[in-house]
């Protein structure tokens, strides 16, 4: 089974800086997705990024981008230049790529954007 | 975007009665999935589905029961609710064949209230 974990409740970030935020996982397979999902009070699940475990580069999109550390299992969402409209709850998640591809998802991580 | 709608957006029920939950989408995919949301645990899978008539369970299937007749749709079935399944409900498809995952779109959400 895989595990997420994601150790920082909260967040803050001054409006126009950078923030980073934190995720580990837990599982036995090589090959396998992970991905951070954005969640705003609209309560809606907005795919921000996706990293293909076999690929060594790191995803970016825009001013997100994340550092897949694989063989420490983690994968950071670095926000850069971060705005008012970032401000949401996010979710770090893994995938199998096997019968059924379920995804798994962390506790979460709610960023707070201070103008 | 649209591609997978959920109904009813909100709903309250008494408890020991059955309700059911509707996930629609357009996209033709393969894999669904059914999700519950409660603070502090992230996404949770209930049941998925690979296929017409092929679904398994998730991690918190106990309570509830699926059903897939047709590629579109897919439905989840709280058989008699309890108050611990007061929560709010996500359905999600896969987009991507094979071993290939562009990510997972998610519903909009059913908030549902058992008293």
């Amino acid at each position: 089974a895989q595990t997420v974990t994601q150790s920082q409740p909260e967040m803050s970030v001054q409006e126009a800086e950078t923030v980073t935020l934190s995720c580990t996982y837990d599982t036995s397979e090589s090959d396998y997705y992970l991905f951070w999902y954005k969640q705003p009070p609209s309560r809606q699940m907005i795919l921000v990024i996706r990293q293909e475990a076999y690929k060594q580069q790191n995803a970016t999109e825009n001013r997100f981008s994340v550092n897949f550390q694989k063989a420490a299992k983690s994968f950071s969402l670095k926000i850069s230049d971060s705005q008012l409209g970032d401000a949401a709850m996010y979710f770090c998640a893994s995938s199998r790529n096997n019968a059924g591809n379920m995804l798994t998802f962390g506790g979460g991580t709610r960023l707070m954007v201070k103008p | 975007d649209a591609g997978i709608t959920q109904s009813p957006r909100h709903k309250v029920t008494e408890t020991g009665t059955p309700v059911t939950l509707r996930c629609h989408q357009t996209e033709n995919h393969r894999y669904m999935y059914w999700y519950r949301q409660d603070p502090g645990h992230g996404l949770r899978l209930i049941h998925y589905s690979y296929g017409v008539k092929d679904t398994d369970k998730g991690e918190v299937s106990d309570g509830y029961s699926v059903s897939r007749s047709k590629t579109e749709d897919f439905l989840l079935t709280l058989e008699s609710a309890t108050s611990s399944q007061t929560s709010v409900y996500f359905c999600a498809i896969r987009a991507g064949t094979g071993k290939s995952n562009y990510g997972y779109t998610f519903g909009s959400g059913t908030r549902l209230t058992v008293v």
